[in-house]
């Protein structure tokens, strides 16, 4: 079955840089959700997107944005990078059904690497 | 959000049950229990979840109290595969149109000794 792609696997920056990430959900799911995971962290939401709007919103710095695009992929945009930034940085993705969201489903992550 | 208790870790001998505990005594009516691990950085990996019923399928059988406030899931026939952290995971309740989150608290670390 298909699964979560994110591009690049891994990514090296150098401070004050800018990094996107990018991520293509299961096929036909209409939900991204970001996540952040630091090194000996457990994930964190970041943000999500519903049909191409935002709808969740969590511990996600300014310098981050985010967006949904008409083929559902979805793109993290990070500016001013610091050192604090370097995770590993998840995608998942779910379809909503009936009103209630689905189950999520997560890609293998990007690896940021700010020096 | 209802909050969950897991054990920091726990050793299962290869070919063995694996049973993994997750407290969440303040779990609303309409929230499910997820559970999730993460084998070394990889993505996490969904396993199975749960409402009020237990729950099996192909990688592991949940088992939910008839209060709700605590569960367990179990790996029949534990492989050094299984390695990994464990999460359990009460979804957020419903809070808009096709989304929520998942919060991970510290999971548990799953060690199968050959």
């Amino acid at each position: 079955a298909a699964g979560v792609i994110q591009s690049p696997r891994h990514l090296i920056k150098e401070k004050r840089e800018t990094a996107t990430l990018k991520c293509y959900p299961i096929p036909r799911h209409d939900t991204v959700y970001w996540y952040q995971q630091g090194p000996g962290q457990d994930p964190q939401f970041l943000i999500s997107f519903y049909e191409k709007m935002q709808s969740d919103k969590g511990s996600i710095p300014d310098r981050f944005s985010a967006q949904q695009f008409s083929d559902y992929h979805s793109e993290l945009n990070m500016s001013s990078l610091e050192l604090g930034d370097s995770a590993l940085y998840f995608c998942a993705s779910s379809l909503e059904r009936g009103g209630l969201p689905d189950t999520q489903y997560f890609g293998p992550g990007t690896r940021l690497t700010v020096l | 959000d209802a909050k969950t208790t897991q054990p920091t870790s726990m050793d299962c001998a290869e070919g063995r049950a694996a049973n993994l505990p997750c407290n969440h005594s303040t779990i609303s009516g309409n929230e499910y229990v997820y559970w999730y691990r993460q084998i070394h950085s990889q993505g996490p990996q969904y396993i199975i979840h749960g409402l009020k019923n237990n729950e099996t399928n192909e990688m592991a059988s949940l088992i939910i109290t008839e209060d709700r406030k605590s569960s367990t899931l179990i790996l029949p026939h534990a492989t050094l595969r299984d390695t990994a952290v464990y999460y359990c995971i009460v979804r957020v309740s419903y809070s808009g149109a096709g989304s929520y989150q998942l919060t991970f608290g510290k999971g548990t670390k799953l060690s199968v000794i050959p």
